[in-house]
């Protein structure tokens, strides 16, 4: 066990609907990372958060955004969307820089899989 | 930009013998990080081991090790006393050092590895 969780574990859905997936850090890392992991592209970075700003973006859709709330929580919100859009998405966190043992590990929740009808 | 290479799509080992699983890099940056994390049925992402490319020792973690090979870009991981619970994918993945502000991780496309008894 990581220590990040991610709900549901499981989402079905149809095309064309907006689609909520949650996700809670490990115990003092104020990192969170998105990823996305389909047949066709493989692991992608999707988005960075740091103590609730934005950091860094990667491929990203325009249809996707993310936000980190106060108790650092992340959220990654999926509209319109579509066929390809099905994947298993997964959230991953690390500790500030110079704190903890390894600081610049990224560990990974157990995803969430996304599949759109 | 960075980019990751796994050559091996597949590999198969018997129990109890050593594997080796390859990965290749290319980056421009002299100080930047290594890691292998595995993925099995589970689809959960552990990490495996992690390298300092400043570090000239290898990585160990147990029956797990690397043979990181800096100027050719190289970072292999070796598995020993191969062990049935040992059958997953495996990411090789790079990031960047004290980057702060992206920490993203770049992945290669991942070795399947089975076990035979």
């Amino acid at each position: 066990d990581s220590g990040v969780t991610q709900t549901p574990k499981h989402l079905i859905t149809a095309t064309g609907q907006r689609v909520t997936l949650r996700c809670s850090p490990r115990s003092g890392d104020l990192s969170v990372y998105w990823y996305q992991q389909s047949l066709d592209q493989g692991l992608q970075f999707l988005i960075q958060y740091y103590n609730g700003e934005e950091r860094a973006k990667g491929n990203i859709l325009e249809r996707f955004s993310a936000q980190q709330f106060p108790d650092l929580h992340s959220e990654l919100n999926l509209s319109s969307l579509e066929l390809g859009d099905s994947a298993l998405y997964f959230c991953a966190s690390s500790s500030p820089p110079l704190a903890g043992a390894h600081p610049d590990t990224q560990y990974f929740g157990p995803g969430t899989r996304l599949t759109v009808l | 930009a960075q980019t990751v290479t796994q050559s091996q799509p597949e590999m198969s080992v018997q129990e109890a013998e050593t594997v080796t699983l390859s990965c290749t890099y290319d980056t421009s940056e002299s100080d930047y990080y290594l890691f292998w994390y595995k993925q099995p049925p589970s689809r959960q992402m552990i990490l495996v081991i992690r390298q300092e490319a400043y570090k000239q020792q290898n990585a160990t973690e147990n029956r797990f090790s690397v043979n990181f090979q800096k100027a050719a870009k190289s970072f292999s991981l070796k598995i020993s006393d191969s062990q049935l619970g040992d059958a997953a994918m495996y990411f090789c993945a790079y990031r960047k050092s004290n980057n702060f502000g992206n920490e993203k991780l770049t992945f290669g496309t991942g070795t399947r590895l089975t076990i035979i008894p």
